[in-house]
């Protein structure tokens, strides 16, 4: 079946520290991979996504990699900021259908100044 | 344009209540999603939309949800009698006619039942 594992928050980092979020999938098929990013009080929007294997994708800073050899989505930004505090979601969509959207479980990031 | 708007973004209630929420998706968006958020399970799919027509509603928990949408440009959710491990943030979403996992989120509806 398809699922998404992300690593454990919380995360705590001083201002211009490099961020990685890990992200490993289980998935039948070729997945697109996405990365949301939920402020607080606020709902989930989309931050970057990859459709295809090697495909990087990119948005404020934020990069991640369409690993498929590794099965492996991670998440990175190499100076953060205070703005940047935030719980990031990994997803899938094996676009067989609308239900078919795997949310990770969520990192909470703190970014301190 | 508008995003995705939801009513209201708090509602506290006692055990036994009617609840109803509400969500306006974003104009041309032809799917609808509602999505249970708490600590224990994070999100949840309850159910979905297609051009106003319920798709999949395998993740309503009980009898006591339902979920309508009678035109394009609006969708209650609705929990009666609600009970306390109800209590959550209901998030409605919408996306394009082309299903591609972009979801288009509201900010919420917190739910506190007593």
């Amino acid at each position: 079946g398809n699922s998404v594992t992300q690593m454990e928050g919380p995360v705590t980092l001083s201002e211009e520290a490099f961020l990685t979020i890990n992200c490993t999938y289980t998935a039948t098929g070729y997945p697109s991979l996405f990365w949301y990013v939920q402020y607080p009080g606020e709902g989930l929007q989309l931050l970057l996504k990859a459709t295809k294997a090697d495909d990087k994708g990119s948005n404020k800073g934020f990069e991640a990699t369409y690993r498929k050899e590794t099965t492996s989505f991670h998440l990175e930004k190499g100076s953060v900021q205070v703005s940047d505090s935030a719980v990031y979601f990994c997803a899938l969509s094996d676009q067989t259908g609308a239900n078919n959207l795997f949310f990770g479980t969520g990192t909470r990031l703190t970014v301190i100044p | 344009d508008a995003g995705v708007i939801q009513s209201p973004r708090h509602e506290v209630t006692e055990m036994g209540q009617e609840v109803t929420l509400r969500c306006k998706p974003i104009s041309g968006h032809d799917y609808l999603f509602w999505y249970r958020q708490t600590m224990m399970r994070g999100l949840e799919l309850l159910i979905y939309f297609n051009n106003n027509v319920p798709i999949d509603d395998s993740g309503m928990p009980e009898d006591r949800f339902s979920a309508k949408m009678p035109n394009a440009s609006f969708s209650t959710l609705k929990i009666q009698p609600s009970e306390p491990r109800d209590s959550a943030v209901y998030f409605c979403a919408s996306s394009l006619i082309q299903w591609s996992g972009e979801l288009f989120f509201g900010e919420g509806s917190r739910l506190t039942v007593l």
